[in-house]
């Protein structure tokens, strides 16, 4: 069974970075049918969709994120991450990592992590 | 951006009964990329539909899911306490990939 987990800080302080790892196990992170995905939820703005990367690296961001985020996938460890920088208040929200199908007809997120609150506050 | 609202805000309803819940789009669908979540408190979202009306693995037949273009519906045929939770739409065939606001079936 597919296992993914979000780890990392759970405060962060405004204009500093967000840096979070999730990892992948019961299932290879290299299989070219999927893509790995970083949705947030917050009490403001719902479930938002960050972006999403291959394992060839190949990444795509939403356009309203895009300038502030970058995600990265190490394959020899079975994990991917997410960078968020500069954050404010409004980031604050729990992060979740998720699987991705192939685009097209299977881009939905089928197996998810459990999620981690982060809080962007001095 | 595709916007999607969905209604009612809050159904309040008994087990046993039917439960309808909405989902409405800005503009079309593209290939009724639509899905359907349940959240429950403390939990992450779970996918029940994909494709506006295929049943995720290991997801009762009395959850269905059905329309196209813009206007989609999930159905619950038939209540179960543990089906009372928050219900999300989400399209993923346009980027930026969206998700509706939530609909919380209580119990009545």
């Amino acid at each position: 069974q597919l296992q993914l987990q979000e780890s990392g800080p759970g405060l962060v302080k405004p204009s500093e970075t967000l840096s979070l790892t999730c990892s992948v196990s019961g299932g290879s992170i290299s299989s070219s049918s999927y893509y790995w995905g970083w949705i947030r939820q917050s009490p403001g703005k719902g479930l938002e969709w960050i972006g999403h990367i291959h394992y060839t690296g190949s990444a795509y961001y939403n356009p309203s994120l895009k300038s502030r985020v970058t995600i990265s996938v190490d394959t020899s460890h079975s994990q991917f991450s997410l960078r968020l920088s500069p954050v404010t208040a409004a980031d604050t929200a729990v992060y979740y990592c998720a699987r991705r199908g192939p685009y097209g007809s299977g881009s939905y997120f089928d197996y998810w992590g459990r999620g981690t609150l982060v809080t962007v506050s001095s | 951006e595709i916007v999607l609202t969905q209604s009612p805000g809050t159904l309040s309803l008994s087990p046993g009964e039917r439960a309808t819940l909405s989902c409405r789009a800005s503009q079309s669908v593209s290939s009724s990329f639509l899905a359907w979540y349940q959240q429950k408190p403390g939990q992450a979202p779970r996918l029940l539909i994909y494709g506006a009306s295929s049943r995720a693995t290991g997801i009762p037949d009395r959850f269905s899911g059905s329309g196209s273009g813009t206007d989609f519906t999930l159905t619950i045929s038939r209540l179960e306490p543990e089906d009372f939770a928050v219900y999300y739409c989400q399209q993923y065939g346009t980027s930026p990939y969206t998700f509706g606001q939530g609909t919380n079936l209580e119990i009545k």
